[in-house]
């Protein structure tokens, strides 16, 4: 099946720093991509759809301002953090779709001081 | 709009008992049905999906799920647990055929005990 691959896998940066997370298809290309967060011992939420060539769409209740999200290729988007706090501390899971069905990245786990 | 409900957040069984994971989904159009299996700390693993098409659903690792319509379920069963079966679970609604705009279940943690 198709690869999805997220850099960094793991992050431990200060309050107030803005942080990047990199979502790639490896072996295909994919116009959308999707951003979802985990909390700890919870499911995933959807928080934003990532669209190459134009403005991503956020889900209710996501600042767009701070989840920046840039889909640069039809291989590439990324999601930055911007002046993060303690509360962001999440696992960012990215995914996007291939042949019919949706390919998941590992996931990156973000851990704000 | 669409929501998913999974009956246990913690579900314990012996290897080679059956194992059976719970999933009753509300939507207001037909719905595509799917379950998913995370490792720790890692990204999601498709293990069937229901698209219309027939009611028992066969997917990877031994494990089949059966689309119930009257009873609005998608459980998720493999008659024989191993080991490797321990994860979390996730059952997931989509109003789009492939998955797009996913809604998750909560996930069901799976135990193996030997």
């Amino acid at each position: 099946g198709a690869v999805v691959s997220q850099h960094p896998s793991r992050v431990i940066c200060k309050s107030g720093t803005s942080v990047k997370i990199e979502c790639r298809s490896l072996d295909f290309q994919a116009t959308t991509m999707f951003w979802y967060r985990q909390f700890p011992k919870q499911s995933l939420m959807l928080m934003a759809t990532s669209n190459e060539g134009s403005k991503a769409t956020y889900e209710q209740g996501v600042e767009k301002d701070k989840f920046l999200i840039n889909h640069a290729s039809l291989t590439l988007s990324t999601l930055t953090v911007t002046s993060a706090h303690p509360e962001d501390s999440s696992f960012y899971i990215c995914s996007a779709p291939s042949n019919n069905e949706q390919f998941f990245g590992p996931g990156t786990r973000l851990t704000v001081l | 709009a669409q929501s998913v409900t999974q009956l246990g957040s913690h579900v314990s069984v012996s290897e080679g008992a059956l194992v059976l994971l719970r999933c009753n989904y509300s939507s207001s159009v037909p719905p595509y049905l799917f379950w998913y299996v995370q490792y720790p700390n890692q990204g999601l693993q498709l293990l069937l999906k229901y698209t219309s098409a027939a009611t028992l659903v066969k997917g990877i690792n031994g494990f089949e799920a059966e689309f119930k319509k009257s009873e609005t379920s998608f459980h998720l069963t493999k008659p024989s647990a191993h080991m490797s079966d321990a994860a979390e679970y996730f059952c997931a609604v989509s109003e789009a055929r492939y998955g797009q705009n996913f809604v998750f279940g909560p996930g069901t943690r799976l135990s193996v005990l030997p």
